[in-house]
């Protein structure tokens, strides 16, 4: 039973255009998330994130939505770019703890 | 600053053999962390350490995985015997301060296990 789900494998989006990732969540205490990106060979490098006292947290061309009633979480990317083609992961700290709870994963492809 | 690094990139040993995975976090991170992805599946945590105590290793599978970080430096994580639902990519990561500040932590590429 994931505690983290992201239920779009992929995603396929063309440049210049938004890339909408989505995350759910079961657990309503979880309070801070975090997204990473993964390139092939790589390990996760950290992208953006939100406490639960926002919903929303912008970085340039990122922007991560936090929806707490339907416990969903979205990344932004405007306007997406070929390099941003990457594995999207959406994690949260599990508990009180430092140990983080990723979801499965979204391969975005942006095309030129 | 140099970052997270790991040793070895790719591992391909034999089901019994011993494995040993190295990890050098950044300099001055207390906290050290494995998680591990197999493939297909999300990544999993596997163990935290502050400084050279584990905090938690409610992650580890079983008694086969062995994690060590003495004097609160490097980290090692070795697998004996290795079993072929071992494999996966082995990632290391390390951060300065806790979570409580908003501090994400930085991985390392990874290693990748496979056991035949």
């Amino acid at each position: 039973d994931q505690q983290v789900k992201q239920n779009s494998p992929s995603l396929s989006v063309q440049e210049g255009r938004i890339s909408i990732l989505n995350c759910d969540y079961t657990n309503s205490m979880f309070d801070y998330f975090l997204w990473y990106k993964k390139y092939p060979a790589e390990g996760p490098t950290f992208l953006i994130s939100i406490s639960s006292i926002k919903d929303k947290n912008e970085d340039g061309r990122f922007t991560v939505f936090l929806n707490k009633s339907a416990k969903h979480l979205s990344l932004h990317i405007v306007p997406s770019q070929p390099g941003d083609s990457a594995v999207y992961f959406c994690a949260t700290p599990q508990g009180g703890s430092e140990k983080l709870v990723f979801g499965k994963g979204t391969k975005l492809t942006v095309n030129p | 600053e140099a970052g997270v690094t790991q040793f070895p990139s790719h591992s391909v040993i034999e089901k019994g053999q011993t494995v040993t995975l190295r990890c050098d976090p950044i300099s001055g991170h207390d906290n050290l962390y494995w998680y591990r992805r197999v493939m297909g599946k999300e990544i999993k945590f596997l163990l935290h350490f502050v400084k050279e105590s584990k905090q938690d290793e409610s992650g580890m599978p079983n008694n086969r995985f062995l994690a060590e970080r003495t004097g609160g430096t490097y980290s090692t994580l070795k697998v004996q015997p290795a079993e072929l639902e071992d494999s996966g990519v082995y990632f290391c990561a390390s951060s300065q301060q806790l979570r409580g500040v908003g501090t994400e932590a930085f991985f390392g590429q990874g290693t990748r296990l496979t056991v035949v």
